[in-house]
């Protein structure tokens, strides 16, 4: 069983430029999460996609975006990009409907904005 | 939009129980109570969760009070692996198979030998 990866590693960007994240869910997992962690702070919930659509969002604008594939792959996206966006952004994939509605995440990507 | 608050930092003795509080004092009927841990900035692991009963599994064991305004994650043998960030989230469901979870900001917990 593979576990929820997330590429790249790590990124640097410059304030204006945009980017994109993306998100390989665990084998048989229909959800995928994603969040913001600030240095020193829990993660901030940005969207949560099922079967391809998005149902439901956290309090991000909406330069925010994403998308789920058909695979249940995930991509999140970031237009215009400002130097508070710079954060560890983590993806979780989960059944919904599944026993403890766990969610399991990936090792995250690790955004610097300069 | 908090809805969970933990001490900062706590320490424990290796080989001893290590006990995390959280308060939830907001959480409503059918919000169920998680506990993950978070390792050098890695992705938070899953440890336990619960609705209403205490709950106990290989890791930890969870007890929530019978108001359910706040819980304590029980680490019965604190090993200095266990020495992460411990996060109390509380995991609201909406429609349309919608599940969010509220992370508070975490408690350090240091287990020292």
């Amino acid at each position: 069983e593979t576990g929820v990866t997330q590429s790249p590693t790590h990124l640097i960007k410059t304030r204006g430029q945009q980017v994109t994240l993306r998100c390989s869910s665990q084998s048989g997992h229909n959800t995928v999460s994603w969040y913001q962690q600030a240095l020193g702070q829990g993660p901030q919930f940005i969207f949560q996609y099922y079967r391809e659509e998005e149902n439901g969002r956290g309090n991000f604008p909406p330069r925010f975006s994403g998308l789920q594939f058909p695979n249940y792959s995930s991509e999140l996206n970031v237009n215009a990009l400002e130097l508070d966006d710079s954060a560890l952004y983590l993806c979780a994939s989960s059944l919904e409907q599944g026993r403890r509605n766990e969610q399991f995440f990936g090792p995250g990507t690790r955004l610097t904005v300069l | 939009d908090a809805k969970t608050t933990q001490p900062t930092s706590m320490d424990c003795a290796e080989g001893r129980a290590a006990n995390l509080p959280c308060n939830h004092s907001t959480i409503s009927g059918n919000e169920y109570v998680y506990w993950y841990r978070q390792i050098h900035s890695q992705g938070p692991q899953y440890i336990i969760h619960g609705l209403k009963n205490n709950e106990t599994n290989e890791m930890a064991s969870l007890i929530i009070t019978e108001d359910r305004k706040s819980s304590t994650l029980i680490l019965p043998h604190a090993t200095l692996r266990d020495t992460a960030v411990y996060y109390c989230i509380v995991r609201v469901r909406g429609l349309g198979n919608f599940n969010k979870f509220y992370f508070g900001s975490g408690t350090k917990l240091n287990v020292k030998p």
